[in-house]
């Protein structure tokens, strides 16, 4: 069965800081989506990579995929306080059409 | 731009009472899914649905859960006898189409507690 572990869960940092988010996954799949939640709100879709070696930005985030390492990661450069947030990443299964999601990576940022 | 809603956004229930969450998908979508989030945890799949049959559930869809599209336009998941770990927030999703380009458009949620 797909696994999919994030790290790490919990990540507090200084605003103008540089941080990364990674997210690991065990079988093979080359879909993979980038969530952002708010507390009591829904998930908004903030990346889609489909294929390995794809890099996407928006604004002081970056997500890229490496598929042979099964890795995703979510960079965040200079960190404000509107990126607090908790960020999940979801891999779709290679066969059917079920997202399975990590444990979501908690961001808080102070300034 | 069009959007997944869902009704109600919040259902209080007591343990042992039928609930039904209400979901409206995009309307050219044809893959529908149910989604759950117990709070502070990950959120995990329930059961997908297309063609008005289910093509997958998960483990936690058993006999208590089901899922139907009365109409053209809803998408309705019944929980028969609540239990009060079924508290959690129920997203519902939509796609297009399933295969290489998947994106799933997740609803704002039902909060649902049992009490």
């Amino acid at each position: 069965e797909l696994k999919v572990e994030q790290n790490p869960l919990f990540l507090s940092m200084q605003e103008g800081k540089n941080y990364t988010i990674y997210c690991n996954y065990s079988t093979t799949s080359d879909r993979l989506y980038w969530y952002r939640q708010d507390p009591g709100k829904s998930l908004e879709s903030l990346f889609v990579l489909l294929s390995n070696g794809a890099v996407k930005q928006e604004g002081r985030l970056m997500a890229s995929l490496d598929t042979k390492a099964r890795l995703s990661t979510l960079h965040i450069t200079a960190a404000v306080h509107d990126l607090s947030a908790t960020y999940f990443c979801a891999v779709l299964m290679e066969y059917g059409n079920k997202l399975v999601f990590g444990a979501g990576t908690i961001l808080r940022v102070k300034s | 731009e069009p959007e997944v809603t869902q009704t109600p956004s919040h259902q209080v229930t007591q343990m042992g009472q039928e609930v039904i969450l209400r979901c409206v998908p995009i309307s050219n979508h044809l893959y529908f899914y149910w989604y759950r989030q117990i709070l502070g945890q990950k959120v995990e799949f329930l059961v997908s649905f297309y063609n008005n049959e289910i093509s997958e559930k998960s483990e936690i869809f058993d006999d208590q859960f089901s899922v139907e599209r009365p109409d053209g336009s809803n998408f309705t998941l019944k929980i028969r006898s609540t239990k009060l770990e079924d508290s959690a927030m129920y997203f519902c999703a939509s796609t297009r189409l399933a295969g290489y380009y998947n994106e799933q458009f997740f609803g704002p949620g039902t909060r649902l507690t049992v009490l």
